[in-house]
């Protein structure tokens, strides 16, 4: 049973527009909640992060929400640029065994010039 | 420098070979993964280690080993590898604490076994 998705594998916006990638769970005993960016022929990164209890956390271009209710969050990145461009990957993970993190299946965004 | 490094970056092998990839890094950070990446797939949590003396199954550690020689080594064996061992290999590392501390990455072992 996939505890994290990401339904959507792929997502193409325009540059200067606004892209939402979205992000479900199953557990609602997860603490946090972190997205992940990966470039081709190099390893994730860290991008930003929210606790399970926020709503809303924003650093930047990057906001990530948290609907608890739905077992839902989502990073809108405004405005998208195209060095956007990547996989991104939503995580979970619980305070105890503290950065064991169970990962979606990415979606890839496309963002055209 | 990269502050995790993995070697080899790519590797082609044959069915049964035991084979090592090897992870080091310079944060100083106690905790350390090994995942594995499939094609259009998350990474998969094969084996993780809190500190030296700590190693703990991921959930799909079969015909997979590991072995932390120090605080910044630690070493993935596939035994005899297998065909459907193919795939994307991710070492990390974090720091103490809380959920929220963010994984560190390595660039990644593309592995090929035939």
């Amino acid at each position: 049973d996939q505890q994290v998705k990401q339904n959507s594998p792929s997502l193409s916006v325009q540059e200067g527009r606004i892209s939402i990638l979205n992000c479900d769970y199953t557990n609602s005993m997860f603490d946090y909640f972190l997205w992940y960016k990966k470039y081709p022929a190099e390893g994730p990164t860290f991008l930003i992060s929210i606790s399970s209890i926020k709503d809303k956390n924003e650093d930047g271009r990057f906001t990530v929400f948290l609907n608890k209710s739905a077992k839902h969050l989502s990073l809108h990145i405004v405005p998208s640029q195209p060095g956007d461009s990547a996989v991104y990957f939503c995580a979970a993970t619980f305070n105890t065994n503290a950065g064991k993190s169970t990962f979606g299946d990415g979606t890839t965004l496309t963002v055209k010039p | 420098d990269a502050d995790v490094t993995q070697t080899p970056r790519n590797r082609i092998t044959k069915t049964g070979k035991r084979i090592m990839l090897e992870c080091s890094q310079t944060k100083g950070h106690d905790r350390m993964y090994w995942y594995r990446q499939d094609p259009g797939l998350g990474l998969r949590l094969i084996y993780y280690s809190f500190d030296v003396k700590d190693i703990n199954k991921g959930e799909i550690s079969d015909g997979y080993s590991v072995s932390r020689q120090a605080q910044a080594k630690f070493s993935l064996s596939l035994e005899s590898a297998i065909p459907n061992q193919t795939a994307l290999y991710f070492c990390a590392t974090s720091d103490r604490g809380v959920g929220n501390q963010p994984q560190h990455f390595g660039d990644g072992t593309r592995l090929s076994i035939l």
